[in-house]
């Protein structure tokens, strides 16, 4: 455990409201993922991003925003016109190199529409 | 974009047995394999993982294959034991317009029956 955090680790949204999870990374490393992962499913891409002031749409973006003001940073907000957005929520980090990397993982946040 | 498919889906095998699962992967630029455990609530962690240059890798009980001609690799568990309980994700991370991108298998729940 550390190196990585999310916070909240729940969090509650009204319908209509958009809502932001948070994710620091004190690993030095370049790249920096969301994905959402739904009960039985496996870990779908939402975005990612590979240096500061860049980022690249994953499998599932629509309904999501990112930044990357910083290294360590890597906010996901969840926009109203996110439709279902009830899921767990893993954000990830790695070193960008030549596509032999390992990713960790935080603790994910939890995210429920009410 | 890169497609990998996971079987089964759940796995029950008695403490003691082996346990094997496939993934297979679409894009043949792929040149990382890694294998994640997670624990019920917790985050995914990386348990072995395998380059495309290598056939074969084992750490202690576990071992993962790669046959790269039919594009697809396997994680085999030996004498497993009721912590191996847990959900395991294949991954195939390849490269898209310059950018890493890492997609996941849907997982496998592994239950060792004691």
């Amino acid at each position: 455990d550390g190196g990585i955090t999310q916070s909240p680790k729940y969090l509650f949204r009204k319908e209509g409201q958009n809502v932001t999870l948070s994710c620091e990374q004190n690993l030095n490393h370049d790249a920096m993922y969301w994905y959402r992962q739904d009960p039985g499913q496996g870990l779908r891409l939402i975005y990612y991003s590979q240096i500061v002031n860049d980022f690249q749409k994953g499998d599932i973006a629509e309904g999501y925003s990112v930044s990357r003001e910083k290294k360590e940073s890597f906010p996901l907000t969840v926009t109203s016109a996110q439709k279902n957005p009830t899921a767990f929520y893993l954000c990830a980090s790695s070193m960008a190199s030549g596509g032999a990397v390992e990713q960790f993982f935080g603790p994910g946040t939890r995210l429920t529409v009410l | 974009g890169e497609n990998v498919e996971q079987h089964p889906s759940t796995l029950s095998v008695q403490e003691g047995d082996s346990a094997v699962i496939k993934c297979t992967y679409s894009d043949s630029a792929s040149n990382y394999f890694p294998w994640y455990k997670q624990e019920l609530g917790k985050r995914p962690q990386l348990i072995i993982d395998i380059r495309s240059n290598v056939g074969e890798k084992k750490d202690q009980r576990i071992a993962v294959t790669l046959n790269k001609t039919a594009k697809h690799f396997s994680l085999h568990i030996t004498e497993t034991q009721p912590e191996d309980s847990a959900v395991y994700f294949c991954a195939a991370i390849f490269n898209s317009g310059g950018y890493q991108k890492v997609t996941f298998g849907t997982g496998t729940k592994l239950q060792v029956i004691p």
